[in-house]
């Protein structure tokens, strides 16, 4: 049972373009909402997190979008460039409890 | 500061070896982890532990086991290798997972274990 749902599995984007991935879960005691950027050959790296008190978090050219209501949140990346080719992971906790909850992981293509 | 090291980079085991996969952080920190990743499943956590002593379950464990005698280390064992565990795994470490706001709760990856059980 994948408590945390992704979309899309692959994403191909134009330079300059604006990508979104969608993340949606299930369980209401997640308070913390970070997205993980990972390139081949490499482990994850955390990029930008979210706690459910705000709606909206910008970090440079990303954006996390938190629509607590629909239990969805989201990753938007603002005029995407070659370099952000990777796999991008959302992920959901408890704070406290000490595990992470990844999604299914979008391979995010940006065409030059 | 090295982060948070694995070794080794590729392993191939035959079904029924037995192996350890080697973890270290030099950050100090408390909260470390093992993950596994497949494709199309993102990461499942095996196992995490909290401090040196004290360790528990994550999604998928059958199969592995830790202990954390130190900070610093955190092993993950493969007491009997089936096919099904051929993954890339990889370690993680954090000052407070998910702590409260204003903590930091960054989690540091290593740059994985490619694992193949033939």
């Amino acid at each position: 049972q994948q408590q945390v749902k992704q979309s899309p599995q692959s994403l191909i984007v134009q330079k300059g373009g604006i990508p979104i991935i969608n993340c949606a879960y299930e369980n209401t005691a997640f308070d913390y909402f970070p997205w993980y950027q990972q390139f081949p050959g490499k482990g994850p790296a955390l990029l930008i997190a979210i706690r459910p008190d705000v709606s909206e978090k910008k970090e440079g050219r990303f954006t996390i979008s938190f629509n607590k209501s629909a239990k969805q949140f989201s990753l938007h990346i603002m005029d995407s460039q070659p370099g952000d080719s990777a796999t991008y992971f959302c992920a959901a906790a408890i704070q406290g409890a000490q595990k992470l909850v990844f999604g299914q992981g979008t391979r995010l293509t940006i065409n030059p | 500061n090295a982060g948070v090291t694995q070794t080794p980079k590729f392993q191939v085991l035959k079904t029924g070896q037995s192996m350890t996969l080697q973890c270290a952080q030099d950050m100090n920190h408390e909260y470390m982890s093992w993950y596994r990743q497949d494709p199309g499943m993102g990461l499942r956590l095996i196992h995490y532990s909290v401090g040196a002593g004290i360790t528990d379950q994550g999604e998928v464990p059958n199969g592995y086991n830790v202990s954390r005698s130190t900070t610093e280390d955190f092993p993950l064992r493969l007491l009997s290798a089936a096919p099904s565990q051929t993954s890339v795994y990889f370690c993680a470490s954090s000052y407070d997972l998910a702590g409260g706001l204003g903590t930091t709760d960054t989690q540091y990856f290593g740059p994985g274990t490619r694992l193949t059980v033939l």
